[in-house]
């Protein structure tokens, strides 16, 4: 089983709103990633942790919060997005040895 | 920092058609992955390389592992209207928590 999952499917916030994006993973991978991707365009890495912790941050936003509150769990905290922060935001994880990594099916987050 | 190339950007072809793709990069990997996005959805991985030099097939896709490390080309035979979508290849070091860097996508049109 290689399935990431990500909740929700579809988001829309305003400018003031506060939400948070969730993913999860049960192949007891240690490193996840957050990704933010454009139409057409490559995904763009966020952050990375690593056991748990931070490891990379890739100069992003405070208004964009990650947490990892176990192995399995990652969450994308957000508050006081703009409109150019709409785009597919997408959760991967990859196991300790392998080099693989697997992405979740994305959220498809617009900020009005 | 490390980019690679990607061609061809787009292509249009006739069912049953033979797609070949490519990716070069200015510096070396030691792992390509391969990955098709459809429309909305997370990346799917395709295909993983690990060893210059090597080739390796899922059904009607085949890629290889440039012997320099510096580039990487997948294959698709007898494309299907299915095969419709975004590829992207990545490449990853080793080193940094798994950190990718994706080539630009290829953006694949099947006519029936």
């Amino acid at each position: 089983d290689t399935e990431v999952t990500q909740t929700p499917k579809h988001l829309v916030m305003g400018m003031t709103n506060k939400k948070s994006l969730k993913c999860e993973q049960h192949m007891g991978h240690r490193a996840m990633y957050w990704y933010k991707q454009k139409a057409k365009k490559p995904p763009e890495l966020m952050f990375v942790y690593s056991y748990e912790k931070l490891s990379i941050n890739e100069s992003v936003p405070s208004r964009f919060s990650p947490e990892c509150p176990n192995s399995s769990l990652l969450n994308l905290h957000l508050h006081a997005l703009q409109p150019e922060d709409s785009a597919l935001y997408l959760c991967a994880s990859r196991g300790t040895r392998a080099r693989e990594q697997y992405f979740g099916p994305g959220t498809r987050l617009t900020v009005t | 920092g490390q980019q690679l190339n990607q061609s061809p950007q787009s292509m249009f072809i006739q069912e049953g058609e033979d797609v070949s793709m490519n990716c070069t990069s200015s510096s070396i990997f030691n792992t390509w992955l391969w990955y098709k996005q459809d429309p909305g959805e997370g990346p799917v991985l395709l295909i993983a390389l690990y060893k210059a030099g090597e080739l390796t097939s899922n059904g009607r896709l085949t890629a290889q592992f440039g012997i320099t490390r510096k580039d990487s080309f997948l294959n698709i035979s007898a494309s299907i209207p299915s095969d419709v979508g975004i590829y992207f290849c990545a490449g990853q070091l080793g080193t940094s928590y798994g950190k990718l860097t994706f080539g630009q996508g290829t953006i694949l049109t099947v006519h029936p």
